[in-house]
């Protein structure tokens, strides 16, 4: 089976500007959740995705919002970046029938915003 | 409310001894606990689990965790370090009822030839 893709795997942007990220889950998998990754803040969880409804949703400000598509595939975007948003962001896929259930996270994606 | 300490932020060992990574828990809920591991420049991967089966979990690349419920700990256990263990390890927590993954701060392992 092939493995969590994230696209793009790395961009740059300006601030003010938007971003969208996607992420393809492993077949199967209902379950798409994405975290933000920084040195100063660790791994942070932004929202949780199950059947196209967003089930979990972390303390982040309304500029990062997503969306889950029918195939599962699932996309976070960010409106007006700032300098602090540039980080690593993670998606993973898991079946989604139970909350314990193993996580496969992508390779990311890294976003510099300058 | 759920949460989980990574009690050192860099651990260093020499090839061939032992390595333990410590993790402690706070959690109202029975926890399902998680390691992971994160190598430069690659994705998380899963390193083993609890669901409150065996107490004694075995993992892949020789890795072990007990979960003591007593200690509220989860320690990751290895008994002989390689190089190729050099990696940053991540202690989580399952949030009670629901599918979020609280991340430990994280411990960078550094093994010494």
């Amino acid at each position: 089976k092939a493995g969590v893709t994230q696209t793009p795997r790395y961009l740059i942007k300006t601030r003010g500007q938007q971003v969208t990220l996607s992420c393809s889950p492993i077949s199967g998998h209902r379950s798409v959740s994405w975290y933000q990754q920084t040195p100063g803040q660790g791994l942070q969880f932004l929202f949780e995705y199950f059947s196209e409804t967003q089930r979990n949703k972390g303390n982040f400000p309304g500029r990062f919002s997503g969306r889950q598509f029918s195939n599962s595939r699932s996309e976070m975007n960010v409106s007006t970046l700032e300098l602090g948003d540039s980080a690593l962001y993670l998606c993973a896929s898991s079946p989604g029938g139970e909350s314990y259930n193993e996580q496969f996270f992508g390779p990311g994606t890294r976003l510099t915003v300058l | 409310a759920q949460s989980v300490t990574q009690l050192d932020s860099h651990v260093s060992v020499s090839e061939g001894t032992p390595v333990l990574l410590r993790c402690n828990y706070s959690s109202s809920y029975s926890p399902s606990l998680f390691w992971y591991v994160q190598h430069p420049n690659k994705g998380l991967q899963l390193l083993l689990k609890y669901t409150s089966a065996a107490t004694l979990v075995k993992g892949i690349n020789g890795f072990e965790a007990e979960f003591k419920k007593s200690e509220t700990s989860f320690h990751l256990t290895k008994p002989s370090a390689h190089m190729s263990d050099a990696a940053e390890y991540f202690c989580v927590v399952i949030l009670g009822g629901t599918y979020k993954y609280i991340f430990g701060t994280g411990t960078r392992l550094k093994v010494l030839a």
